[in-house]
């Protein structure tokens, strides 16, 4: 059964700082999505994740992917107060996204 | 860009009523589609998936007596949750796969309330 980790869960930040946000996954799988929640709302894509080495960059955030670890980052640079939100990461297996927990970014001034 | 829509976006009703929640792809055509439902402060948990013209699957603790899902067409798939009751209460999340690219695109959600 696939399992998908995020950590941290919760992070407040401070205007200006730098941060990333980890993503781990136990099988193998093809791609892998980071979307982002606002509350009361429902998911906004960020990124898709396709092969081992993919970064992809829009703004503030930086997402990258390691298929041999595993493993998943979205770094935030210089982080400003409209990024706060949550934040999921989720892996394609069979066709089904599995969802990590989910962290909370809180940017403060 | 691909869109899918909710109906309704919220839905107050009373214990032991059923309600209907439908999600469309607007401008693409969906074989398959996903139910979530989502609690406060929690992740997205997949309910089911809707397949066009046959029965949906359902994840393992989910009731599908309770949860009665319905693809009937390549554009819309509708969830009706039966006697509903107050725990029934969450943020459900539609999503559609375009047959054609295989991506998926997540609707608004719909937030039920049981009193």
């Amino acid at each position: 059964e696939l399992k998908v980790e995020q950590n941290p869960l919760f992070l407040s930040m401070q205007e200006g700082k730098n941060y990333t946000i980890y993503c781990n996954y136990s099988t193998t799988s093809d791609r892998l999505y980071w979307y982002r929640q606002d509350p009361g709302k429902s998911l906004e894509s960020l990124f898709v994740l396709l092969s081992n080495g993919a970064v992809k960059q829009e703004g503030r955030l930086m997402a990258s992917l390691d298929t041999k670890a595993r493993l998943s980052t979205l770094h935030i640079t210089a982080a400003v107060h409209d990024l706060s939100a949550t934040y999921f990461c989720a892996v394609n297996q069979g066709g089904k996204l599995i969802f990590g927990q989910g962290t909370e970014l809180s940017v403060k001034p | 860009g691909a869109v899918v829509s909710q109906h309704p976006s919220w839905v107050i009703c009373k214990s032991g009523t059923s309600v209907k929640i439908e999600c469309r792809s607007l401008d693409f055509q969906a074989t398959t589609m996903f139910w979530y439902r989502q609690f406060p402060k929690q992740s997205l948990m997949l309910m089911a998936t809707s397949n066009e013209g046959s029965k949906a699957t359902y994840e393992q603790g989910v009731e599908k007596d309770k949860f009665l899902i319905n693809h009937a067409s390549l554009t819309l798939s509708t969830l009706t949750v039966t006697s509903a009751h107050p725990e029934d209460s969450s943020f459900y999340i539609c999503s559609a796969r375009d047959r054609a690219s295989y991506e998926q695109y997540f609707g608004p959600g719909t937030r039920l309330t049981v009193t």
